[in-house]
């Protein structure tokens, strides 16, 4: 009965890769995003989506791809892997309202050597 | 644009003790606004939120007030447990998106 799950949970890949992680939901939720966190723990969003249609999507280089299948799901594509992928990236959803509660994942440990 | 400042850290305390975590922001509307935990090895999860002045959120013994004419958000707790240790996020949303903007988070340690 997880809420949002994402695989794979670890990614170890060499510079230069294409890459996929997949997000899923089972919470009803219209909205989801992809937050990245870096090794200070910083973390920031990268993208979101409401019904399956891109809303935000901050200054993150093109080699990055949301796409969204349904409602449920919102996949992160990345080509081209380069060292400063390398983060932890999370996955969450939200009803649509600024105060709704997000609900994230357990995050993807993205390692580029 | 909008910003969340935390207090650096880690935080070191001994269990029992009480903690304050600051946060202050600056947005241009009037956001909400959220303390999330990590635990480690963990997703982020909702601790608590307020969503408009004056409101104070609570849950696990923690407390925060929504302080628009200091626009802050401190995290508060008065006695700590060794499971309190983690990460502590404040963030915000403004009015019309729902995208968090975080601090950039504290740690805090609690020994026994």
């Amino acid at each position: 009965d997880t809420a949002v799950s994402q695989t794979p949970k670890y990614l170890v890949t060499q510079m230069g890769n294409d890459k996929s992680i997949k997000c899923e939901q089972n919470l009803g939720h219209d909205t989801m995003y992809w937050y990245k966190q870096d090794s200070k723990k910083f973390l920031k969003i990268m993208f979101s989506y409401n019904n399956k249609e891109l809303i935000i999507n901050e200054t993150v280089p093109n080699r990055f791809s949301p796409k969204s299948p349904d409602k449920a799901h919102l996949n992160l594509h990345i080509n081209s892997l380069e060292l400063g992928d390398s983060a932890v990236y999370f996955c969450a959803s939200s009803l649509r309202q600024p105060t709704d509660t997000q609900y994230f994942g357990p995050g993807t440990r993205l390692t580029v050597l | 644009g909008n910003s969340v400042t935390q207090m650096e850290g880690p935080v070191t305390l001994s269990e029992e003790a009480f903690l304050t975590i600051n946060c202050t922001y600056t947005a241009t509307g009037y956001p909400s606004l959220f303390w999330y935990v990590q635990y480690p090895g963990e997703g982020l999860q909702l601790l608590l939120k307020a969503t408009k002045a004056d409101d104070k959120g609570s849950n696990k013994g923690f407390e925060a007030t929504y302080r628009k004419e200091t626009t802050s958000f401190h995290l508060e707790k008065g006695s700590v447990q060794v499971s309190d240790s983690a990460v502590y996020f404040c963030a915000l949303t403004e009015a019309g998106y729902s995208t968090l903007t975080f601090g950039k988070g504290t740690m805090l340690l609690v020994s026994p």
